[in-house]
């Protein structure tokens, strides 16, 4: 079964501290992950994405096909990086499939 | 460039009432996609635009769930008759034809049936 798993729902760390959201992944194939975000009052809006292999706003996540992980990582935590954050594969046909998400909560 | 759009923001009605959603892509988007999430799950596939085809309405939960993409412009959602288990935030998501696998997504539409 093709499934998305993200295990914690909500992550608590200072800012300044460094940040990982982990996400695991099932998928027969060559998978396409995405990260999405959510920020308060705000819709939902691409982070990143895995064939890109770019850092956007610190955030850095690297595909281990051996461990089916996409975890997104950064160095140090800032405020304004409170949100809710979804990892996300896209099927072949264009469905996207959704982790549970994690609320990341970023401590002054 | 506006975004996606949706309305309403927030729908409250009775069980057994009708709903529809409305969702304006981006424009010049072909694809153009439902997604739901429902209270304490993730967010679930519902159907898939080419325009004004439906390429893909696999994640449709029954038959009370009808979408229209009348012209290939505009979307609707519509339920009838709502049930309580129809609540949930509905978002709308667009995306070129060709060139890039990122979905554009919509604020969303909070529906609540009571």
């Amino acid at each position: 079964a093709q499934r998305v798993t993200q295990p914690e729902k909500l992550l608590s760390v200072f800012k300044g501290a460094p940040v990982e959201l982990k996400c695991n992944y099932s998928y027969s194939g060559s998978p396409e992950l995405f990260w999405y975000v959510q920020y308060s009052r705000q819709r939902l809006q691409l982070l990143l994405r895995h064939i890109s292999r770019e850092s956007i706003k610190g955030f850095t996540a690297d595909l281990n096909k051996g461990e089916t992980s996409f975890h997104l990582k950064k160095p140090f935590a800032q405020e304004e990086d409170s949100a809710m954050y979804y990892c996300a594969l896209i099927r072949s046909n264009y469905q996207l499939i959704w982790g549970a998400g994690t609320k990341l909560i970023i401590k002054p | 460039e506006a975004g996606v759009t949706q309305f309403p923001s927030h729908s409250v009605i009775e069980k057994g009432q009708t709903v529809t959603l409305r969702c304006d892509p981006i424009s010049g988007h072909d694809n153009l996609y439902w997604y739901r999430r429902v209270m304490g799950k993730e967010i679930k596939f519902l159907l898939h635009f080419v325009k004004e085809s439906k390429q893909d309405e696999s994640g449709m939960p029954n038959n009370r769930f009808l979408a229209e993409r009348t012209g290939g412009t505009y979307s609707t959602l519509k339920v009838q008759p709502a049930e309580l288990e129809d609540s949930g935030v509905y978002f709308c998501a667009s995306s070129p034809r060709t060139g890039t696998n990122e979905q554009f997504f919509g604020p969303g539409t909070r529906l609540t049936v009571l």
